[in-house]
């Protein structure tokens, strides 16, 4: 597609429920990121994918955090037994993924999946 | 933890003045770049600047990096009240491709 784009843009769940956010990367974006951003705070990372390497999972903040992408394309952000801390906008992000640090390194963030845990 | 640190964390300036905003980290980087955001939702990519580069400009936009004292500055030149956002750094590490992003500086440009 054009851009990143995320479903859904927002989701209100009760505490302990499951939700899981949806992520379509730019075609041919190899990177793909997910990040966490509390009301007026920065970025968390939370997970990136790269290719067919393994995932850095280092970001996740717990057990109940979880990813998944099929290939080079769609991902899934799973978060079981949602508790109101969990309560963020999630922010997916993708990008070339050049060795060499220049523009190919550019990341492009989808508008976000606000979460609320009530 | 997170790798960059921005300051001030707040700046509120009146339109047509510069804005200056810095940011440093902690480990060696392949690169650091300059996002915006609105509104809390989706970033924009601003400005790339590589670990072999000192400056870089775009538009009305200046960046330095001095890798010796791990920090950047981001200076916005005759800013507009349309320059009302969050501002963050990025930097991506040596040998991968985990980009990490600062607190951030939220810019306030009064008309």
């Amino acid at each position: 597609g054009a851009g990143v784009s995320q479903s859904p843009s927002n989701k209100v769940t009760e505490k302990g429920k499951d939700v899981e956010l949806r992520c379509d990367p730019i075609s041919g974006h190899t990177a793909l990121y997910w990040y966490r951003q509390r009301l007026g705070q920065g970025l968390e990372f939370l997970i990136y994918f790269q290719g067919n390497s393994a995932p850095d999972k280092s970001g996740l903040p717990s057990d109940r955090f979880s990813a998944e992408r099929t290939g080079e394309s769609v991902s899934t952000l799973t978060i079981q037994r949602t508790q109101q801390e969990d309560s963020a906008v999630y922010l997916c992000a993708s990008s070339l993924a050049s060795l060499q640090g220049g523009v190919g390194n550019t990341i492009y963030f989808g508008e976000g999946s606000w979460l609320t845990v009530v | 933890s997170q790798q960059g640190e921005e300051d001030p964390q707040a700046l509120s300036i009146q339109e047509g003045e510069n804005a200056t905003m810095n940011c440093s980290y902690k480990t060696s980087i392949n690169n650091l770049q300059w996002y915006r955001q609105n509104s809390g939702r989706g970033l924009v990519h601003l400005i790339l600047i590589r670990s072999n580069e000192r400056e870089k400009h775009s538009g009305r936009l200046r960046v330095t990096l001095d890798t010796s004292k791990k920090s950047s500055s981001l200076l916005i030149t005759a800013s507009r009240a349309a320059d009302t956002a969050s501002y963050f750094c990025a930097t991506r590490n040596t040998g991968g491709f985990k980009t990490i992003f600062g607190a951030g500086t939220r810019l306030f440009v009064k008309a």
